[in-house]
């Protein structure tokens, strides 16, 4: 069973600070993926990533496969990236699929 | 392109009865996951059907089902409700195939809140 953990699980940060999650897990995966969700509910994909590194605007995510770790990094943080964000893990195999979730990271920035 | 919906949004039921939710994908998506949100366990991954079979279930009672439609919608249900079985679910579509090792970006729907008094 994969073990996905998170951190930190609470963050406040200034508007315009430069803001790191970091996420654990604990056996091979097929790809990893960083989620963020917003009061309400609702989950939106940042990325999905099996290799290497991704940006898309403010948002950075990387991913060490031998040593199982993943970052998420925001530059420039602004009071909208408020929400908790959330790393996924999946394991693909023989025709099934599963996603196993860390607990999220809290994520408040203040203006 | 419609993004993933899901009815109802809310609902409200008592212990003991059962219900039953709906999940429509972005067209052209095959594969459609369900998920259960507590605050206490976080996110988990309840199954996911692909061309109306079940591929894959969490570790969660036989309470809890499912089942696929020719047009990839997808229900889920409960049976027997429980007050522990208040939560948010969640379904995901996504353009996994059936032999596919790849991975594919998840598309989330809205979520219904269940809550059982």
């Amino acid at each position: 069973k994969n073990e996905v953990e998170q951190s930190p699980q609470n963050l406040t940060a200034q508007e315009g600070e430069f803001i790191t999650i970091n996420c654990s897990y604990s056996v091979g995966i097929s790809a990893l993926h960083w989620l963020q969700q917003h009061p309400g509910g609702g989950i939106v994909s940042l990325f999905m990533l099996s290799s290497g590194k991704k940006k898309h605007g403010r948002l950075i995510a990387t991913i060490n496969i031998q040593e199982k770790h993943s970052s998420l990094h925001i530059t420039a943080s602004h009071p909208r990236d408020s929400a908790v964000y959330i790393c996924a893990v999946a394991y693909s195999g023989a025709g099934s699929y599963q996603l196993t979730f860390g607990k999220g990271t809290k994520l408040s920035v203040i203006p | 392109k419609a993004g993933v919906t899901q009815t109802p949004r809310y609902l409200i039921k008592t212990r003991g009865q059962q219900v039953t939710l709906s999940c429509s994908p972005i067209s052209g998506h095959r594969s459609v996951s369900w998920y259960q949100q507590t605050p206490g366990q976080g996110l988990q991954f309840l199954f996911e059907y692909f061309s109306e079979t079940q591929r894959n279930k969490g570790n969660f009672p036989g309470r809890f089902s499912g089942r696929q439609f020719s047009n990839s919608r997808s229900e889920m249900n409960v049976s027997t409700l429980e007050l522990g079985d208040s939560a948010l679910y969640l379904c995901a579509s996504s353009l996994r195939t059936r032999y596919s090792g790849i991975d594919y970006e998840q598309y989330f729907g809205p979520g219904t809140r269940l809550t059982v008094t």
